[in-house]
């Protein structure tokens, strides 16, 4: 059973940094891409990064780009999201998933996901 | 990018009411739109991919049809669990999000 599970999150002052992280059990973490998506409180979601199996390819949102990292560890079956200078507007619960491909497309749809970690940004 | 109009943004049903909710894209797409359900306080699961493929472990009376820029998810007989938010999402280019679309009890 596919089991995410994100830490990390917190309160964080505009300007600050934090690094998520998502720990994956129950599926070969190595041979899947992965995704971090985020929720501001009441809103939409937002496709944020998504990042290859073996880490070579990674993509950024135009929101985060420059700002913030993924990366992972095969070895540990973990995921990560640095996230540096922070905005009020990145408040939001962060979910990390599980890419499925689609016709071929990889990292197409999101076929399990953790229950999410809230950052808020705030003075 | 690809943006992904929902219509609409909320509705009322009925147990056992059939409902469509749709996702217009605006440009095409072929088959690349999948569909989610989020139920408050929860995670989205994966409802629908590639437009009408059932996830697995979905239940049948959710169905997705279209190509193309228009698109439906269809509920055939509204059960309690069912009420909850509803986003498609494009996976064409740029991965986007439709605005979500508020199932409510009538």
């Amino acid at each position: 059973q596919v089991h995410l599970v994100e830490s990390g999150g917190g309160l964080v002052k505009p300007g600050g940094s934090l690094r998520l992280s998502c720990a994956a059990s129950g599926f070969n973490f190595s041979d899947s891409f992965m995704t971090w998506i985020r929720q501001a409180p009441g809103k939409g979601l937002e496709w944020v990064s998504y990042i290859s199996n073996r880490g070579t390819t990674t993509y950024y949102a135009e929101s985060v780009e420059g700002r913030f990292t993924i990366s992972r560890d095969n070895a540990k079956n973990s995921l990560y999201l640095q996230m540096n200078n922070l905005r009020a507007e990145d408040t939001a619960t962060y979910y990390c998933a599980r890419n499925q491909a689609v016709l071929g497309v990889v990292a197409a749809s999101l076929d399990s996901w953790g229950q999410g970690t809230l950052v808020t940004g705030s003075s | 990018d690809i943006q992904v109009t929902q219509s609409p943004s909320s509705l009322s049903a009925s147990l056992g009411d059939s409902v469509t909710v749709t996702c217009r894209a605006s440009q095409n797409i072929s088959v690349y739109l999948n569909w989610y359900q989020q139920r408050p306080g929860k995670a989205p699961k994966l409802l629908i991919y590639g437009a009408s493929n059932l996830q697995s472990g979905a239940p049948s009376r959710f169905s997705g049809r279209g190509s193309g820029t228009d698109f439906t998810l269809t509920i055939s007989s509204l059960q309690p669990e069912d009420f909850a938010t509803y986003y498609c999402q494009q996976c064409y280019s740029t991965r986007t999000f439709g605005q979500g679309t508020k199932v409510e009890v009538k």
